[in-house]
């Protein structure tokens, strides 16, 4: 089956920084990447999703870029802000039939004022 | 009109006890999931359903049992429950295989 390493577990910045995780894939069959947002005590959301067919995707202050030969994909954060502080799972699974998805263990993101 | 709605949020028992969350989801989606978040905020996958028949039911103990009475609802029943039950258990809906709506989860301690 799939497995997703997720990297690094805690990640610190600076209210501006930039922050990055990055997740690797087993399943060369895999072909939909999404990344879900947890905020403390919430439910996780869907922020941001790839395909296997498109490179990189851009939605604001976030992009996910994927490089499937290397079997890779990251989470791009820039212009951090307080309220991006939370746990971020990245995902995969192939888009046919019943598949489920299979998460990361997370990034728990702290960004200070 | 919350999409995905679960009850109870936090539920507090004795060891050995049986205990039901339900899960109902207005969305119109096909599939619907539990997953189990531990203390390490580990998201695991638990079961799965569409259209009311189990598709997926990864290694947990038989102890947890699945209900689906339609395709807007899937209950856990969990019976004899153990301290390492303790967790937040996510239900979660989708039009499969796309994007997962999740619930807004129901803390489970066992005491």
């Amino acid at each position: 089956g799939e497995n997703v390493e997720q990297h690094p577990s805690t990640l610190s910045v600076q209210e501006g920084d930039s922050a990055v995780i990055k997740c690797t894939y087993s399943d060369s069959a895999s072909n939909y990447f999404p990344w879900y947002k947890q905020e403390l005590g919430k439910r996780p959301q869907l922020i941001i999703d790839i395909r296997s067919n498109v490179g990189e995707k851009k939605d604001q202050r976030i992009a996910v870029t994927l490089n499937k030969t290397a079997k890779h994909f990251s989470l791009h954060i820039t212009e951090t802000q307080p309220e991006d502080s939370a746990v971020y799972f990245c995902a995969a699974s192939i888009l046919q039939g019943y598949s489920t998805l299979t998460f990361g263990k997370g990034t728990m993101l702290l960004v200070s004022p | 009109d919350t999409a995905v709605s679960q009850t109870p949020k936090y539920l507090v028992t004795q060891m050995g006890n049986d205990k039901s969350i339900k899960c109902e989801q207005n969305l119109g989606h096909d599939t619907m999931y539990w997953y189990k978040q531990d203390s390490k905020k580990f998201l695991k996958i638990m079961f799965s359903y569409n259209n009311k028949e189990l598709i997926i039911n990864e290694t947990v103990p038989n102890r947890f049992s699945p209900k689906s009475p339609d395709k807007a609802h899937l209950n856990l029943h969990i019976n004899s429950l153990e301290l390492g039950d303790s967790a937040v258990y996510f239900c979660a809906s989708s039009i499969s295989p796309y994007e997962q709506f999740f619930g807004p989860g129901t803390r489970l301690t066992v005491l």
